[in-house]
C-alpha cells in the first residue's frame, strides 16, 4: 500500500507486481516532465520523459502518463523487481531556452522478493 | 562512455570552513548544472552554465558560494565560509544543450555528500 513515511511517500510492492508512483506538478505552463530513479547513495539516473503535446509514452517495463487536465504525472513499472527499489521523482520544466528543471519530493518504491 | 564524475564523494568540514566540489560532465556536453539536494527532497538548481558563461544563477547565495567553469569543460562549486544548514548533498548534472527532446536530458553524477559540524 501507499503511506507517508518520515520524510517521502513509501510505496511498498511484492516482486512481479505492478506498480504506479503519482505525481501532482505545479505549473500549467509546463510542457516537459521526466522521471528520475535515485538509488542510495547514488545521483538521479534518468527513467522516462514526455513532453505536454503527448499523454502516454512507453519505455521498457515502464510507462508515464500525463494528465495535463488535474497536472497529473504517473510512472507505472510493469513486473517490478527488487532492483527497482528506490526513490523516484517527477521533474517538470516550462518555457523554451535557458529555463529550470523543478523536482518534486520524491516517492520511496519498496520492493519484496 | 564515462558519465558525470564528481569529487570527493563526502567531506566533512567544520562550520566557517571553506569547502569546494569538483565536477567533470559528459564529454561534449555543453550545459553544466549544480544542484543542492536535502535529505528527503528533491534536487534544487544553484546554478546552470551553457559553456563558460553561468546563465542562470539566481538560487545561488552568492554571498558564500561562487562557482566556476573556465574552459567549459569541468567546474568547481566552492562555499566559505560554511554554516551548518550546507550540510546536503551537491549533485553536478549535464546535459548535450538546449533544442529538443534528447538534448535537454540531465546526466547526473553521483554527487559529494557534505556534512559541516
Amino acid at each position: 500500500g501507499e503511506s507517508v513515511g518520515l520524510h517521502l511517500p513509501t510505496l511498498s510492492v511484492q516482486e512481479g507486481d505492478n506498480s504506479i508512483i503519482n505525481c501532482a506538478y505545479s505549473n500549467s505552463a509546463s510542457d516537459y516532465f521526466i522521471w528520475y530513479k535515485q538509488e542510495s547513495g547514488k545521483g538521479p539516473q534518468f527513467i522516462i520523459d514526455i513532453r505536454s503535446n503527448m499523454d502516454k509514452r512507453q519505455g521498457q517495463r515502464v510507462t508515464v502518463l500525463l494528465n495535463k487536465t488535474v497536472k497529473h504525472l504517473s510512472l507505472q513499472i510493469a513486473a517490478t523487481q527488487p532492483g527497482d527499489s528506490a526513490v523516484y521523482f517527477c521533474a517538470e520544466k516550462w518555457g523554451s531556452g535557458y529555463s529550470t528543471l523543478t523536482f518534486g519530493k520524491g516517492t520511496m518504491l519498496l520492493v519484496s522478493p | 562512455e564515462a558519465g558525470v564524475v564528481q569529487s570527493p564523494r563526502y567531506k566533512i568540514i567544520e562550520k566557517k570552513q571553506p569547502v569546494a566540489f569538483w565536477c567533470n560532465p559528459i564529454s561534449g556536453h555543453n550545459t553544466l548544472y549544480w544542484y543542492r539536494q536535502n535529505l528527503g527532497q528533491g534536487p534544487e538548481l544553484l546554478i546552470r552554465y551553457e559553456n563558460e558563461e553561468a546563465v542562470d544563477d539566481s538560487q545561488l547565495p552568492k554571498d558564500r558560494f561562487s562557482a566556476e567553469r573556465l574552459k567549459g569543460v569541468d567546474s568547481t562549486l566552492k562555499i566559505q565560509p560554511a554554516e551548518l544548514g550546507d550540510s546536503a548533498v551537491y549533485l553536478c548534472a549535464s546535459s548535450l544543450g538546449l533544442g529538443g527532446p534528447g538534448l535537454e536530458t540531465q546526466y547526473f553524477g553521483p554527487g559529494t555528500r557534505l556534512l559541516v559540524l
